[in-house]
């Protein structure tokens, strides 16, 4: 079956660092994508990562290990603007490009 | 450069009416996706595109048609609504690797 994790909702500080985690059981695996979407917005790319370790860009970093099924997204000097929902999804293998999504993490930001 | 549009962006159909979606993408992408959003869940592919003349079913098809006839445009059909389909319904396009959304149509059937 294909089962993604992530937690439903977080809540961090202004200017705090806060980290997402998702953890997936899929039969296959293509890669792994992190998704921002602000409320009644569509979905806009994040981050990509096909290899273990540690992809930065900017104040988002995202993880992954293929071998724990697992991968976190760490955004730093959160905003106000971070507010949204994050969703990771998994690419299936094969050449269609199809993701399999979790349900999404809501996060909100306090000043 | 628009990227991908959706038309509709709002509508509201009576059971058993029907429509078109409607989804058009410049970027000359050979990939494309239809999503349905449910409130406070993630994204369910609904049918995929791999190229004018293909297409395939994804996780939740049914009560869902599409066509490509183009590589730009990759319209979905509901032929019989339900308030089922009540939900908000993205197309996508793929790039290199990352898909590229459109903003979305909000439908409810009531």
């Amino acid at each position: 079956g294909q089962n993604i994790d992530q937690p439903t909702e977080m809540t961090a500080t202004e200017g705090a660092i806060v980290q997402i985690n998702c953890t997936y059981q899929t039969s296959g695996f293509n890669g792994l994508f992190w998704y921002q979407q602000h409320a009644g917005e569509a979905p806009t790319f994040l981050s990509y990562n096909v290899l273990d370790g540690l992809e930065e860009k900017g104040r988002f970093s995202s993880f992954l290990s293929r071998s724990k099924g697992y991968s976190y997204l760490l955004l730093k000097e959160l905003q106000m603007k971070d507010s949204a929902s994050y969703l990771c999804a998994v690419r299936v293998p094969g050449n269609t490009g199809k993701l399999i999504f979790g349900q999404g993490t809501t996060l909100q930001v306090k000043p | 450069n628009a990227g991908v549009t959706q038309t509709p962006k709002f509508r509201i159909l009576k059971i058993g009416q029907s429509m078109t979606l409607q989804c058009t993408q410049d970027m000359n992408h050979n990939y494309m996706y239809w999503y349905r959003q449910d409130p406070g869940m993630g994204l369910k592919l609904i049918y995929y595109s791999v190229g004018a003349g293909i297409t395939d079913k994804g996780e939740v098809p049914n009560g869902y048609n599409v066509s490509r006839s183009t590589t730009e445009d990759f319209p979905l059909r509901l032929e019989l609504a339900a308030p089922s389909q009540t939900s908000v319904y993205f197309c996508a396009s793929r790039g290199t690797y990352e898909q590229y959304f459109g903003p979305g149509t909000r439908l409810t059937v009531t």
